[in-house]
């Protein structure tokens, strides 16, 4: 069982935007500031996508950001495109175990 | 542009012992900005943290691992290892190493690269 909780899957068509919660306490997510997101392919290594809440690394799309408010953290993606079908995983610094993540979102872009 | 890679058996016995190792390319892995982690991901399943270790040979493991991890560094070789014992069928996974990017008091932010992954099927 995950630390954190997120939705097993979302969906959405070309074009729209979609919101990924991933839900933690204080000693993760409400502790601190250090939230990630990562989006795996089939296949493939997990990617960075947001670092310490909203920040997008060098040649990472736009259409990906991030925030925080209390316990939970969310990943918005506007503007969907085909290739953003993946797996989203949040991670988060946490107190005691160090690492925390959460047990990922499978988007589907209808 | 920093690259790593993992390399180990991709088949261990029940009972002994997994050992898989991280080579850096790219990069000198006596960064003193990064802590170096391996992350295994079960077939269908998330991701978990396993354990990290910093240059000076600190570390940390996840607390449900911590009696049968073992993370070492060998900064000539620029690699770090991987040793889990004891091993089962649950411990069947594509197991990743990854840097870690770290804050002012050891706190993960993120990570920022990531290996391929390699497969470890724990089957007799």
């Amino acid at each position: 069982q995950s630390a954190l909780t997120q939705p097993a899957s979302v969906s959405g068509a070309p074009g729209q935007s979609i919101t990924i919660s991933c839900a933690g306490t204080s000693r993760n997510i409400g502790g601190y500031n250090y939230i990630s997101w990562y989006q795996q392919h089939p296949g493939k290594a997990p990617k960075l996508i947001i670092f310490d809440v909203n920040k997008r690394p060098s040649g990472v799309s736009s259409r990906f950001s991030g925030s925080k408010s209390g316990n939970t953290a969310s990943l918005t993606i506007s503007g969907l495109q085909t290739e953003d079908e993946a797996d989203y995983y949040c991670c988060s610094y946490a107190t005691t175990t160090f690492v925390a993540f959460g047990g990922g979102t499978k988007l589907t872009v209808l | 542009q920093v690259q790593l890679q993992e390399s180990g058996p991709g088949l261990v016995k029940p009972s002994q012992t997994l050992s898989l190792t991280c080579t850096l390319s790219g990069g000198s892995i006596r960064s003193g900005s990064y802590y170096w982690s391996w992350i295994r991901q079960p077939a269908g399943k998330g991701l978990e943290w396993i354990g990290r270790i910093y240059t000076s040979g600190n570390t940390n493991y996840n607390p449900s691992l911590k009696s049968r991890v073992t993370i070492s560094i060998d900064t000539s070789r620029n690699q770090f290892s991987l040793r889990l014992t004891s091993v089962t069928a649950a411990d069947t996974a594509v197991y990743y190493c990854a840097r870690g990017v770290f804050r002012s008091f050891a706190e993960l932010s993120h990570f920022d690269s990531w290996g391929r992954g390699t497969l470890v099927t724990v089957s007799s």
